[in-house]
């Protein structure tokens, strides 16, 4: 296993574009999260899946975001319309609700620059 | 919401030294997590740790959660602990949420 994966690794938009990212988590791991990092901030959480279902959105997560995890397996997060106030890293993690252990994986990222 | 101070804000610590991060929580948490971002931004799970002591090779990390402070130690630090540590916590066992503290940057000359 590869760990999580996240593609692509940096994109540069011209606001009012709309943007998707993807995230392939750690394949057994059956929990995927979104999170957002600004810099000299810590991560921001954005919206949470078990399986295929999304069970979580916080209020950052205006109705421009949207996230989908079809199958249970990877899952994208598409930004229509981006603001410049869009811009920051897209954190992906995945974790496992069956060891006993919560403990998360992050991937590396996507780094959004709204122009 | 539930608050998450760390502290120091910075650290600079020569090589061989030992230090203390510190996170302090506002409510009672079921999960608590210390990660740990390198200069590439990649953020690295060092601990899950609610409650309790633990330990992985010169890192330990403390949770007492009846008064809700988890302390992180580091010794004899290398250059390669250089980045920002987070404390991340959530009331709920699976995680889901976490709220990150602001996190401590740590750099270490040799």
């Amino acid at each position: 296993d590869t760990g999580v994966s996240q593609n692509p690794r940096h994109k540069i938009t011209k606001r009012g574009q709309n943007v998707t990212f993807r995230c392939d988590p750690i394949s057994e791991h059956n929990r995927l999260y979104w999170y957002r990092q600004t810099l000299g901030q810590g991560p921001e959480f954005l919206t949470y899946f078990q399986n295929e279902a999304q069970l979580e959105k916080s209020r950052l997560l205006s109705d421009r975001f949207s996230a989908e995890r079809p199958k249970g397996s990877f899952s994208t997060l598409e930004i229509q319309r981006t603001e410049q106030g869009d811009s920051a890293m897209y954190l992906c993690a995945s974790s496992s609700s069956g060891d006993g252990f919560y403990g998360y994986t992050f991937g590396s990222g996507t780094r959004l620059t709204v122009v | 919401g539930i608050q998450v101070e760390q502290s120091p804000p910075d650290l600079i610590l020569q090589e061989g030294a030992n230090s203390t991060l510190r996170c302090n929580f506002s409510d009672s948490v079921n999960n608590l997590q210390w990660f740990h971002q390198n200069p590439w931004g990649q953020l690295i799970n060092l601990f899950y740790i609610p409650s309790g002591t633990k330990q992985n090779g010169r890192l330990s990390a403390t949770t007492v959660a009846t008064e809700r402070y988890s302390l992180l130690y580091i010794s004899s630090s290398q250059t390669t602990d250089s980045g920002v540590y987070f404390c991340a916590v959530a009331t709920n066992q699976a995680g889901t949420a976490l709220i990150f503290g602001k996190g401590t940057t740590l750099s270490v000359s040799s």
